[in-house]
């Protein structure tokens, strides 16, 4: 099993330009989560989702827009690209929530 | 959410025990206690979660107050692999899907 994984690895956008994250598992997991980190910091929560279908803002949501059209996806996208967006995001998936499996991260720049 | 104080960062030496201490007086009853690590340039990590009672499994041992104010990771024997930053996660036990992730311990361990 590759477990999570995250494409691209590395990115660097203009201000204002938009791009999508993509985070893929192969766990069969219902839920799944969009975090960013912040040098120095703790991970924060952006927008997670419990099931197909579903999504829900998280801790700092503003920025981004999700997506869960299959079960094993879940994209985030950043419609205008801005500064304070750089930062290296991780995506996590979890059977029940509890126990939940990160990927590699994707390391973003805005300049 | 239940605020957390952790050391910033502590050391030890390979093949001796670790504790790694962790405050969150006011956790509620329904909160679990998660632990997770992350490794330099890696995600996190699950490493162990308990309620009320001590906890173990291949990775660490929990120890839980009995007040429930405080809580103590156990790594038995250290080893180098185990450096990382250690984060102390209280979170509600109905949505445990939303960790609130500090700025953790990092822990040293010196050969």
């Amino acid at each position: 099993n590759a477990g999570v994984t995250q494409t691209p690895k590395f990115r660097v956008l203009k201000t204002g330009q938009s791009m999508t994250l993509l985070c893929a598992q192969d766990m069969n997991h219902e839920y799944m989560y969009w975090y960013r980190q912040d040098p120095g910091m703790g991970l924060r929560l952006i927008h997670y989702s419990v099931g197909e279908g579903t999504t829900a803002k998280g801790e700092v949501p503003d920025g981004y827009n999700v997506s869960r059209l299959k079960k094993q996806n879940f994209l985030l996208g950043l419609e205008s690209a801005a500064p304070s967006q750089t930062s290296v995001y991780f995506c996590a998936s979890s059977m029940d929530g509890v126990e939940q499996y990160f990927g590699p991260g994707t390391r973003l720049t805005v300049t | 959410d239940a605020k957390t104080t952790q050391p910033n960062s502590m050391e030890s030496n390979e093949e001796e025990p670790v504790h790694l201490p962790c405050n969150h007086s006011t956790i509620s009853g329904t909160d679990y206690i998660h632990w997770y690590r992350q490794l330099p340039s890696q995600g996190p990590e699950y490493v162990i979660h308990g309620l009320t009672s001590n906890v173990n499994n291949r990775m660490a041992s929990l120890a839980i107050a009995e007040d429930r104010k405080s809580s103590t990771l156990i790594l038995h024997r250290a080893t180098l692999r185990d450096a990382a930053v250690y984060y102390c996660i209280p979170a509600e036990g109905g949505s445990n899907y939303k960790l609130t992730f500090g700025k953790g311990t990092l822990l040293t361990v010196n050969p």
